[in-house]
């Protein structure tokens, strides 16, 4: 059974970076034709796909955040991990990763996701 | 970009049908997914694609798209499916961007 746990720190300063890695269990990141995707959800509002990298190094960025997202994939460690910059108090959610199947039939889902962190903003 | 819209919220008594929609110009060319989000817990995918449910998911979850607006039905309703439904798809820019629907509150009555 696949599994995904994030992990980083619950606070960061604003106008710094914020960090999270994403490890995937009982399955290879790089054996599959998957992407690996982060999803972000406010406190008490929906969600809303931040990006997804092809193990490959293929990624694609929510075009509203892209200036500052960066998503990158760990094969030796089946890991892939979150770098979002000059994070301000609107960045405070829960992160969630995500294993996000996506193809040019119209197919694109997420079927494996962590249980997510939650990262405050906050001096 | 395109949006996906959804009702804020719906009810319906136990035991019986109902059906959340998602409405948006990208479901004309991209298939919608519906996700189940109970409280404290990470969305589970409960419908994929034209009506495919992953392993596990009840029958009485089912999906269904007529042009721009795709529903979610579930048949039978039981008090653990109340709980927040969201949509999603793939833009119809051509690139891969995903968007998600603002989300379904369903209280079962």
């Amino acid at each position: 059974q696949l599994q995904l746990q994030e992990s980083g720190p619950g606070l960061v300063r604003p106008s710094e970076t914020l960090s999270l890695t994403c490890t995937v269990s009982g399955g290879s990141i790089s054996r599959s034709s998957y992407y690996w995707g982060w999803i972000r959800q406010p406190p008490g509002k929906g969600l809303e796909w931040i990006g997804s990298s092809y193990y490959s190094g293929s990624t694609y960025y929510n075009p509203s955040l892209k200036s500052r997202v960066t998503i990158s994939v760990d094969t030796s460690k089946n890991q892939f991990s979150l770098e979002l910059s000059s994070v301000t108090a609107a960045d405070t959610a829960v992160f969630y990763c995500a294993r996000h199947w996506d193809d040019s039939s119209g197919y694109s889902y997420f079927d494996y996701w962590g249980q997510g962190t939650l990262v405050t903003v906050s001096s | 970009s395109s949006e996906l819209t959804q009702d804020p919220a719906v009810s319906v008594a136990l035991g019986q049908t109902v059906r959340i929609t998602c409405q948006g110009d990208s479901l004309r060319g991209s298939y919608a997914n519906w996700y189940q989000q109970k409280p404290g817990q990470a969305p589970v995918l409960v419908i994929y694609g034209k009506n495919n449910r992953p392993s596990g998911i009840p029958d009485r979850f089912s999906g269904s798209s007529s042009g721009d607006t795709a529903s979610l039905t579930i048949t039978g309703a039981q008090a653990e499916d109340e709980a927040d439904y969201y949509c999603n798809s793939r833009d119809s820019s051509g690139n891969l961007y995903v968007i998600f629907g603002g989300g379904t509150k369903l209280t079962v009555l």
